[in-house]
């Protein structure tokens, strides 16, 4: 079956510590990966998508950066975390236009 | 590129009241519609999705939505909204012809509460 693992659930990291949260999905190959961040009032912001390995669009100008080591990992880091970085982090899976998969997201607190 | 808007921010009823919740969408062509639900700390449960055919779509939990073309909406209703649907909703396009440009955007959500 199809499934997408996002770990860990809950962080939180000081001002300036590096960040690495990680997203794998299962039963599928070749996946559409997305990270979203929703940030309080903001709604659900898409921050990257990566159509294959070592392939990583950047939606927007950030912090951030994202990378696809392995065709069913996604990764999602930083050198130095801000505060305006906190917020909850969702992987997706998208395997056609008609169904998304979600993962449980992670609650970032940056402090 | 496709965008979403919701135009209400906070919404409350009460218990037993009806609901419709507002979602207008910009794209070119008719894209794919969702809506999604997110209780208080938990990640996102699919409501419904519209792609083609009857514009009136019937979701889990008593939810339906109709789209309107010609206003470019989907909006979200229920008949009798109950305590338990106090949480936050997004409504969602997905557009692009997949591979290296499909997307699926969300609009800034809607927070519903719902009184006693």
């Amino acid at each position: 079956s199809q499934t997408i693992h996002q770990w860990p659930a809950t962080l939180v990291q000081p001002v300036g510590s590096p960040l690495s949260l990680e997203c794998t999905v299962e039963g599928t190959s070749n996946p559409n990966l997305y990270w979203y961040r929703q940030a309080a009032g903001r709604g659900l912001q898409l921050l990257f998508y990566s159509v294959g390995i070592g392939q990583i669009s950047s939606e927007v100008p950030q912090n951030l950066s994202a990378s696809r080591p392995q065709d069913r990992q996604f990764i999602l880091s930083s050198k130095k975390l801000l505060l305006s970085d906190s917020g909850f982090y969702l992987c997706a899976w998208i395997s056609d236009p008609s169904e998304a998969f979600f993962g449980q997201g992670t609650r970032l607190t940056v402090v | 590129a496709q965008s979403v808007t919701q135009p209400d921010i906070h919404i409350t009823v009460s218990e037993g009241a009806s609901l419709e919740l507002r979602c207008n969408y910009s794209y070119g062509a008719t894209p794919y519609l969702f809506w999604y639900v997110q209780s208080p700390g938990q990640g996102l449960q699919l409501l419904l999705k519209y792609f083609s055919g009857d514009t009136l779509v019937q979701g889990i939990k008593g939810f339906e939505a109709e789209f309107k073309r010609s206003q470019s909406s989907f909006n979200l209703r229920k008949p009798s909204v109950h305590w338990s649907d106090a949480a936050e909703y997004f409504c969602a396009v997905g557009a692009g012809s997949g591979g290296s440009n499909y997307k699926l955007t969300f609009g800034k959500g809607t927070l519903l509460t719902v009184n006693p």
